[in-house]
């Protein structure tokens, strides 16, 4: 059974970047499937992020490509997001998904972590 | 982007009613939709995807219909275990977009 657990700091300051990894078990990233991020926040409830395939290729959302960087480290199994000078807007529980086979809508996710910006 | 509209975004409900939640897209859709659940401190569930797809695991009670821009899910029967916040979500286009959500209460 494949099972997501995210990890990183719950509160990051203005301007600096918010780092999040996600480790897998159940499944070696490196066989298939797209993985990636969603966040939800009150103000703007749940908002695809982007998903990153373990050759690295990826689909971010244009909205934050200009901030957004995702990584895969398939020795470890497990992905990362990296989002740059974050603001008060970017606060919201950050959850890592895999996508389904064949569709893109979102089988498995992580718990999810909650990330404030704040100084 | 594609915007998601769901109606309603509150509704009371009492164990054993039929519940239908209604999705709107601003452009068709061609089936690409699925169905979340959330509950309050969980994260959202897939229920249904292709519109009306039911996932591994999921009770019969739940259906997904519609085409086009306009899609439903029903609950035919509703059970103490269904008290949650329900979001559709297109797969269409990027970016993926979800709607606003529907919590679904005890009456």
């Amino acid at each position: 059974q494949v099972r997501l657990q995210e990890s990183g700091p719950g509160l990051v300051k203005p301007s600096d970047t918010l780092s999040l990894t996600c480790a897998v078990s159940g499944f070696s990233i490196s066989t298939d499937y797209w993985w990636g991020w969603i966040r939800q926040s009150p103000g703007k409830g749940l908002e695809w992020i982007g998903y990153i395939y373990h050759t690295g290729d990826t689909y971010y959302a244009a909205s934050l490509k200009s901030r957004l960087t995702m990584s895969v480290d398939t020795s470890r199994n497990q992905f990362s997001l990296k989002l740059s000078s974050v603001t008060a807007v970017d606060t919201a529980v950050y959850y890592c998904i895999k996508k389904k086979a064949g569709w893109f809508a979102f089988d498995i996710w992580g718990h999810g972590t909650r990330v404030t910006v704040s100084s | 982007d594609i915007q998601m509209t769901q109606t309603p975004s509150t509704l009371s409900a009492s164990v054993g009613d039929r519940v239908t939640i209604t999705c709107r897209a601003s452009q068709i859709l061609n089936n690409w939709l699925a169905w979340y659940q959330q509950k309050p401190g969980r994260a959202p569930r897939l229920l249904i995807s292709q519109a009306s797809t039911l996932e591994s695991g999921v009770p019969s009670r739940f259906s997904g219909s519609g085409s086009g821009t306009e899609f439903t899910l029903t609950i035919s029967s509703l059970q103490p275990d269904d008290f949650a916040t329900y979001y559709c979500q297109q797969y269409v286009d990027y970016p993926l977009t979800f709607g606003g959500g529907t919590k679904v209460e005890i009456k």
